[in-house]
């Protein structure tokens, strides 16, 4: 079935890059998205791509998608305390489901 | 900017009592969902709702659950008889009413419900 993986952890240090990395299954998922959790609050969407595209830039955030390898990373320039957070993976299929599979969150931890 | 609200952000609730929570969608959006995450779990989808019924629900939303939109506001998830497993975080979200398989879905923060 479809699944979504990524891993559990990142620490980086402030004023550095953050590169999150997400595999998932599903070869027709054709809409990805980054989720941020920051503590004690809800999902908040932080950007999405379509799978007819390989990149997409918004101000500090980068989403690199490999179709190919099914692999969807984010990267975060110039990483700051506020962006310490869970940042969650997660994908739909446009012509079948409403429901969104979501990975289990990657962990940011900025080291000053 | 404009966001989904959910109340209460807590609610402790003894086994086998029924529990509602309540989520106030973005104003213009018409698709509707609750999701939930048990605590080191990930988030799963329970429900969509659209046009005041179920479009597609999860082998998690069994008899116990229901939802429903009472007025044109909110948008309700009900647990009938509360499980000791039930215990979670459940997120209500919400999506424009253009095709809504394209458009993103916006969450709100959250109901941690605790069972004792």
């Amino acid at each position: 079935g479809e699944d979504v993986e990524q891993s559990l952890f990142l620490s980086v240090r402030e004023g550095d890059s953050s590169v999150i990395n997400c595999t998932y299954t599903d070869s027709s998922s054709t809409y990805l998205y980054w989720y941020k959790q920051e503590p004690g609050a809800g999902l908040q969407l932080l950007t999405y791509i379509f799978s007819n595209m390989d990149m997409k830039q918004d101000q500090r955030l980068t989403v690199l998608l490999n179709k190919k390898d099914k692999h969807l990373s984010l990267r975060i320039a110039d990483t700051q305390t506020g962006d310490s957070a869970i940042y969650f993976c997660a994908e739909k299929e446009r012509n079948r489901d409403d429901k969104i599979i979501f990975g289990k969150g990657t962990r940011l931890h900025i080291l000053p | 900017e404009p966001e989904v609200t959910q109340t209460p952000s807590h609610q402790v609730t003894q086994m086998g009592q029924e529990v509602i929570l309540r989520c106030v969608p973005i104003s213009n959006h018409l698709y509707f969902y609750w999701y939930r995450q048990i605590l080191g779990q990930k988030v799963e989808f329970l429900v969509s709702f659209y046009n005041n019924e179920i479009s597609e629900k999860s082998e998690i939303f069994d008899d116990q659950f229901s939802v429903e939109r009472p007025d044109g506001s909110n948008f309700t998830l009900k647990i009938r008889s509360t499980k000791l497993e039930d215990s979670a975080m459940y997120f209500c979200a919400s999506s424009e009413p253009s095709d809504r398989r394209s458009q993103p879905q916006h969450f709100g923060d959250g109901t941690r419900l605790s069972i004792l």
